[in-house]
């Protein structure tokens, strides 16, 4: 079965510190790979995405994210972290039914609370 | 464009009480998805619809839940009869799927928080 796995729970940096958080999952196939950001009472907005290509994706917010087939891992990246980025960080896989067919079906890791100190 | 729209934002309720909570998603998208999110199980797929057909309604986690899809443009999460566990976010999300191919990204509403006492 697909899996995704946040190791982190929670993480804290100083504002304009450097980010990575992590992302390890477990798929059989080329995954199709996300990260969400979810602010406290939101929903949950799409940062950036990795379907095929260029392993180093850009997303919004000037967030970065790196497909690593051999580690088996998506970590998402800032180099320096504004006050406003405190929020739960979620990455996802995306599925294909037994048919093969994609409609979109998510599944999501646990996700990291990110703390941001001044 | 309006987003995907869920209502109740809130909604608290006593154990045995029907509760139904709506969705309304983005025009043009064909594809929906119920979410339930707690503390202890993260985000949890309960169902999701295809042209407004249910494709997977493996996640749902007892007959006392339901959802329908009557129109492209509504759909429902029921929950009869209520019980304190089921007390969590619900959230709905929308997309554009186009069946084999790449998934399309997901548009979640801003959530339904259930209370049942």
């Amino acid at each position: 079965a697909q899996s995704v796995t946040q190791p982190d729970i929670h993480i804290t940096v100083s504002e304009g510190a450097s980010l990575e958080l992590r992302c390890n999952y477990s798929y059989g196939a080329t995954p199709y790979l996300f990260w969400y950001v979810q602010s406290p009472g939101q929903g949950l907005q799409l940062l950036l995405k990795y379907f095929s290509g260029d392993t180093l994706v850009q997303g919004i917010k000037g967030f970065e994210a790196e497909f690593k087939r051999s580690q088996s891992s998506f970590n998402l990246r800032k180099p320096s972290v504004h006050w406003s980025d405190a929020a739960e960080y979620f990455c996802a896989v995306g599925l294909a039914n037994a048919g093969g067919t994609s409609y979109g079906k998510l599944t999501f890791g646990q996700g990291t609370i990110l703390t941001v100190h001044p | 464009d309006a987003g995907v729209i869920q209502s109740p934002r809130h909604e608290v309720t006593e154990m045995g009480q029907e509760v139904t909570l709506r969705c309304k998603p983005i025009s043009g998208h064909n594809s929906l998805f119920w979410y339930r999110q707690t503390m202890m199980r993260g985000l949890e797929l309960l169902i999701y619809f295809n042209n407004n057909v249910p494709i997977d309604d493996s996640g749902m986690p007892e007959d006392r839940f339901s959802a329908k899809m009557p129109n492209a443009s509504f759909s429902t999460l029921k929950i009869q009869p209520s019980e304190p566990r089921d007390s969590a976010v619900y959230f709905c999300a929308s997309s554009v799927s186009a069946g084999r191919g790449t998934p399309g990204e997901l548009f979640f509403g801003e959530g339904s928080r259930l209370t049942v006492l």
